[in-house]
């Protein structure tokens, strides 16, 4: 079945270390998405890719990056210098620009990180 | 810039009476606007959408929305309420020209036996 994968699951992580959370779809789709869900905030763009090779900052991309390698994986590395990484953390893409061009997205389901 | 606004942080619902979760937009040109639902631990899934043509939307599990433009509003919809149906709905409204969605802050639907 074609779908997004998102590993770990669960993740807990000492202050002052990065951490991967991984991100893989079998969808053939152009665009990937990492959102942050926090409770009562919804749901915040963190990085988007339109492309491989490309990505751009969504709106809280400070203390995190990503790569876009290879067209069906997405990673998201949150890294020391984010001050409040507990979150779940949510990987979606698109067909993108060139596809159906109405922009709905197919979610994994989700990692939560938190930080010890 | 585009935006959706979900003006209720909860709602609760009877068992088969009908619901209403509200949402309203802002946006610069033609909408195009999502409904989605969230179960605890759980990703998004899609539940309905607006892109063009009827006001009144058909979607997954019974729900509908109606799209009306004078109101900008996308309230989500169902007849008779199940108790499986609480969960977390968020509405979101795609950014033109970037192809990313933006999303409300979500409402709590619960639904009492």
């Amino acid at each position: 079945d074609g779908g997004i994968t998102q590993s770990p699951k669960y993740l807990f992580r000492k202050e002052g270390q990065n951490v991967t959370l991984s991100c893989e779809q079998n969808l053939n789709h152009d665009a990937m998405y990492w959102y942050r869900q926090d409770p009562g905030q919804g749901l915040r763009l963190i990085y988007y890719s339109q492309i491989v090779n490309d990505f751009q900052k969504g709106d809280i991309a400070e203390g995190y990056s990503v790569s876009r390698e290879k067209k069906e994986s997405f990673p998201l590395t949150v890294t020391s210098a984010q001050k409040n990484p507990t979150a779940f953390y949510l990987c979606a893409s698109s067909k993108g620009l060139a596809g159906d061009k109405t922009g709905e997205l197919f979610f994994g389901e989700g990692s939560r990180l938190t930080v010890l | 810039a585009q935006s959706v606004a979900q003006p209720e942080d909860q709602v609760n619902v009877a068992e088969g009476n009908p619901l209403t979760v509200k949402c309203t937009y802002s946006v610069s040109g033609n909408p195009y606007l999502f409904w989605y639902v969230q179960y605890p631990n759980r990703g998004l899934q899609f539940l309905l959408k607006y892109i063009t043509g009827d006001n009144l939307v058909k979607g997954s599990y019974g729900f509908e929305a109606e799209f009306n433009k004078s109101q900008t509003s996308f309230h989500l919809k169902k007849p008779s309420a199940l108790v499986s149906d609480s969960a977390l709905y968020f509405c979101a409204v795609r950014d033109h020209p970037a192809d990313k969605l933006i999303f409300g802050t979500g409402t709590r639907l619960q639904v009492f036996p």
